[in-house]
C-alpha cells in the first residue's frame, strides 16, 4: 500500500507570491489534515478535511485554505505569502472515524519564503 | 491553556540506558487517545504508541512504553536500552473525540551518546 505523498518536496517562493501544495492519502483513507511545523513551534494544526468537506479548522488566517477532492486527494493554497510562511508543512491522512486511529504523515513540503 | 505539553526541549542519553520523555495533557473530554510520534531529521513523522484514556494498562511496543498516569493527566514515553537511531525529535499528540483534532506538543529533541 502506498504511503502518504506529497508534493513538491522543496519550494522556494517570494514574498505576495501565493503556493499550492498537494498531498494524496493512502487509498481508502477520506481526511486529510494538514500541519504547519516550524522550529520550536511543533506542529500547529491547519484544518481537516474529510469526504471534501471542511470538518476542523486551525487558527490561521484566510491566506491558508485548502480543498479536498473527491479521490481524498488534498490541495493547500497560501496566498499573499509572508516570510513568516517558511515552514515544513505535513499532511496526513486516516480514514477519520476512530479515536484510536494513528495518522500516517507524509514526508511534507519544506517552503521558503524569500 | 495549552492541550499538550512537552518540557523537555532536548535532552541526551547514553547509549543502552533508558529515557523518559516527558508529556502532560489537559482535556476535558472522557474519552482520549495519546499518541507519541519520532521525526528523524528526514522530516517523516513515525508513529510509534498509543494509549487510549479508557485502557487499563500501559502500552508497550517493542522498545517503547507509555507511563500513563491518568489522574496526573500524563503520558510519558519511556525508550529501553537507547539506540544511536533512536536521536530524533519526540512528539506527544492526543485526539480527542468529541473534536476529532490532534493536538502535538513542542516536542523533544532526543541526542543518544554513544
Amino acid at each position: 500500500k502506498a504511503g502518504v505523498t506529497q508534493t513538491p518536496r522543496y519550494l522556494i517562493k517570494t514574498r505576495g507570491q501565493q503556493v499550492t501544495l498537494s498531498c494524496s492519502p493512502i487509498s481508502g483513507h477520506r481526511s486529510v489534515s494538514w500541519y504547519q511545523q516550524t522550529p520550536g513551534q511543533g506542529l500547529q494544526f491547519l484544518f481537516e478535511y474529510f469526504s471534501e468537506t471542511q470538518r476542523n479548522k486551525g487558527n490561521f488566517p484566510g491566506r491558508f485554505s485548502g480543498r479536498q477532492f473527491s479521490n481524498s486527494r488534498s490541495e493547500m493554497n497560501v496566498s499573499t505569502l509572508e516570510l513568516g510562511d517558511s515552514a515544513l508543512y505535513l499532511c496526513a491522512s486516516s480514514s477519520g472515524h476512530a479515536t484510536n486511529e494513528k495518522l500516517f504523515f507524509g514526508s511534507g513540503t519544506q517552503l521558503s519564503v524569500l | 491553556a495549552q492541550k499538550i505539553t512537552q518540557t523537555q526541549p532536548g535532552m541526551f542519553v547514553q547509549e543502552k540506558e533508558a529515557v523518559t520523555l516527558d508529556c502532560t495533557y489537559d482535556t476535558s473530554d472522557p474519552s482520549y487517545g495519546l499518541f507519541w510520534y519520532k521525526q528523524p531529521s528526514s522530516g517523516e513523522m513515525i508513529f510509534l504508541i498509543y494509549q487510549g484514556s479508557y485502557d487499563q494498562q500501559n502500552a508497550t511496543e517493542g522498545r517503547y512504553s507509555l507511563n500513563f498516569q491518568k489522574a496526573r493527566k500524563s503520558a510519558n514515553l519511556v525508550i529501553s536500552a537507547s539506540q544511536l537511531g533512536d536521536s530524533a525529535m519526540y512528539f506527544c499528540a492526543m485526539r480527542e473525540d468529541n473534536f476529532n483534532k490532534f493536538y502535538f506538543g513542542s516536542g523533544t529533541k532526543l541526542n543518544v551518546k554513544p
